[in-house]
């Protein structure tokens, strides 16, 4: 079975871009949450969804949204791009019912530079 | 506002011997317990889980030890191998928000062969 999948793997883009980015979640599991890991801190939560609806979300500026697909996958957008928005961003899916609902597995992340 | 903490930021263990990497947290609305393992540009793997309503899970090498009154979990790994090297994240949630996990700052584990 495929894992999480995320896209693109690296990105780079300039101060006041936008960007979107992309995650497919392990089939079955209807619950996809956003997590930005910087250099030499541990992943921060920033949105959860489940059956395309919003669940929760952390401590993020506007400038941050999600959403989330009829096929469970999701997009996260950032506009208005700033310098310290530079991060590796985490996509953790997880099968929200059942015995193993609060197990999240994560994807290989996607490495965005601003510039 | 720092939840879940790892105090060390680093632990180097001889192969063979026992690794124990420690976790503090200040929520005590928090339940349920992840530990994961991430090598350099890879996403973070997901080793065990445990629940407040138990003290203890073991997985094979892994066991995860949890003292709700000391809201101290730590994770052993026995014995310890050199592909252990890597850094390890502790992560808890109030189960009643879904999976909105905090994660702590992580401990970098050298196991030398």
């Amino acid at each position: 079975d495929a894992g999480v999948t995320q896209s693109p793997t690296h990105l780079i883009k300039t101060r006041g871009q936008h960007v979107t980015l992309r995650c497919s979640p392990i089939s079955g599991h209807k619950s996809v949450s956003w997590y930005q890991q910087v250099l030499g801190q541990g992943p921060q939560f920033i949105f959860q969804y489940y059956e395309k609806e919003e669940r929760g979300r952390g401590n993020f500026p506007d400038r941050f949204s999600a959403r989330q697909f009829p096929n469970y996958s999701s997009e996260l957008n950032v506009n208005a791009l700033l310098l310290g928005d530079s991060a590796l961003y985490l996509c953790a899916s997880s099968p929200w019912t059942g015995q193993k609902r609060n197990e999240q597995f994560f994807g290989p992340g996607t490495r965005l530079t601003v510039l | 506002d720092q939840q879940v903490k790892q105090n060390s930021p680093s632990l180097s263990v001889q192969e063979g011997r026992i690794s124990i990497l420690n976790c503090d947290y200040t929520n005590s609305m928090f339940d349920y317990f992840l530990w994961y393992k991430k090598y350099p540009a890879e996403g973070p793997t997901f080793l065990i889980s445990i629940s407040s309503i138990k003290d203890k899970n073991e997985d094979g090498r892994f066991t995860v030890f949890l003292n709700k009154s000391a809201k101290h979990l730590s994770l052993h790994i026995v014995p310890s191998q050199p592909g252990d090297s890597a850094v390890y994240f502790c992560a808890g949630t109030p189960s009643n928000t879904g999976n909105q996990f905090y994660f702590g700052t992580g401990t970098s584990l050298t196991v030398i062969p």
